[in-house]
């Protein structure tokens, strides 16, 4: 079975670092590329960025460029959603998603609230 | 950027009906255009991808239609659980996956 498991929730103060997770099975992880999605409460979808995991090369959002970032372990067919700094408007569930062009499987979600 | 447009924002339908859901594409993105369900507290999920294609396990009472700028998804005969958020999604520039806000579907 493909799946994509993703790491659990996370509680942060404002200025906090973070790196969550989303670990691929059942299939050919370098063969897909892997995005980031944004939901923040009550709202729409949001796509953040991609990573190519076989060259680790990353496309992001102009919204998100610069604030988050995207990377992958090969040989733990993980990829990772890294922020430096967090801040209030970061409080969102974060799914992460395996595609070549149609977003075909999806993590369960990781819920990161960022409250001082 | 291009910007996905859907419409309505939210409708309600009862059981054993017809509804369609559509969505305007701010430039022509061909047929690279993907449906996804959102059911209340869950990922999304893959519904119809190229337009008009069924993803793998989706019902055939979910149909989609159009290209370049306009589309639809249809859904016949509707379903209690067919209860949901439904959103477009184009891939025509591949460094940018726009969604469209969504439609919230009540029955």
């Amino acid at each position: 079975e493909v799946q994509l498991v993703q790491s659990g929730a996370e509680v942060k103060k404002p200025g906090e670092s973070l790196r969550i997770s989303c670990k691929g099975s059942g299939y050919s992880f370098s063969s897909f590329w892997i995005s980031w999605v944004r939901q923040k409460p009550g709202k729409g979808l949001e796509w953040m960025g991609r990573i190519e995991p076989s060259a680790s090369q990353t496309t992001y959002s102009p919204s998100f460029q610069g604030h988050v970032s995207i990377s992958v372990d090969k040989s733990t067919s993980t990829a990772y959603l890294q922020w430096s700094s967090l801040n209030a408007a970061d409080t969102a569930i974060y799914y992460c998603t395996k595609h070549l062009y149609a977003f075909d499987v999806w993590g369960r979600g990781t819920m990161v609230t960022v409250s001082s | 950027d291009i910007q996905m447009t859907q419409s309505p924002s939210s409708l309600s339908a009862s059981i054993g009906h017809r509804v369609t859901i559509t969505c305007q594409a701010s430039q022509d993105i061909s047929n690279y255009l993907n449906w996804y369900q959102q059911k209340p507290g869950k990922a999304p999920n893959l519904l119809i991808y190229d337009a008009s294609n069924l993803a793998t396990g989706v019902p055939l009472r979910f149909s989609g239609g159009g290209s370049g700028t306009y589309f639809t998804l249809t859904i016949n005969n509707l379903q209690p659980e067919d209860i949901a958020v439904y959103y477009c999604q184009q891939y025509n520039n591949l460094a940018s996956y726009t969604f469209g806000q969504g439609t919230k579907l009540e029955i």
